[in-house]
């Protein structure tokens, strides 16, 4: 079956500096949507990507579809305290195939 | 405003019984799915259903178990069978094509 796969499992940066979470798939996906949980919380919707290479932004975040449609990454440039959580992608289909997640944590 | 709500919050029970967690949606949506999360970890499905009165197996379905009466209920059961009950569980909803699964707060088990 379809196989989601996250890198790094954790990250810790200080206020700042910049984040990249990355997304693998062992299969082609129609499309790729990422969430936000923050700790003690639900997982939040952010965006989905659906076409080869596609780029999209919400604010300091950027979003990023590879060309074979089989990998992802979240980019956020200059960390904020807010931004601490864990972000999972998850892969399009017939149903979603959640990544493991990668879990941010800010040093003020 | 439409939602998803779980109840309760909270829940504890003792080793043996079975327990009901409730996920109550107004958002008209078709789909419906159960997730467990365990502490540090991602989103396991335990089941799934895309229409009333059908749904599906995930891939932690053992111990547990559903039913789709109505379009807006998806209880899960957990059952004395399942070894491991304790964790966070998560219902979601979403339309017909997946766009953007919209989860619950989330009922934390605690079996002791």
């Amino acid at each position: 079956g379809q196989q989601v796969m996250q890198i790094p499992q954790y990250q810790h940066v200080q206020e700042g500096e910049d984040f990249t979470t990355y997304c693998n798939s062992s299969t082609t996906l129609s499309n790729i949507q990422w969430y936000k949980q923050r700790p003690g919380g639900h997982p939040v919707f952010l965006i989905q990507l659906v076409k080869s290479g596609e780029v999209k932004k919400q604010k300091r975040l950027t979003f990023q579809f590879g060309e074979a449609k089989k990998n992802s990454s979240l980019h956020i440039t200059a960390t904020q305290t807010t931004d601490v959580g864990t972000y999972f992608c998850a892969g399009g289909g017939n149903m979603l195939t959640f990544g493991g997640g990668t879990r941010l944590m800010v040093k003020p | 405003d439409g939602g998803i709500t779980q109840s309760p919050k909270y829940l504890f029970r003792k080793e043996g019984q079975n327990v009901t967690l409730s996920c109550e949606q107004n958002l008209n949506h078709d789909a419906m799915y159960w997730y467990r999360q365990d502490p540090g970890q991602g989103l396991r499905l335990i089941y799934y259903s895309q229409i009333v009165n059908d749904f599906q197996k995930g891939d932690i379905a053992e111990g547990y178990s559903v039913s789709r009466e109505k379009k807006e209920s998806f209880p899960l059961t957990v059952t004395s069978a399942q070894k491991n009950p304790t964790a966070f569980y998560l219902c979601a909803s979403s339309r017909t094509d997946n766009y953007g699964y919209t989860f619950g707060s989330g009922t934390r088990l605690t079996v002791v």
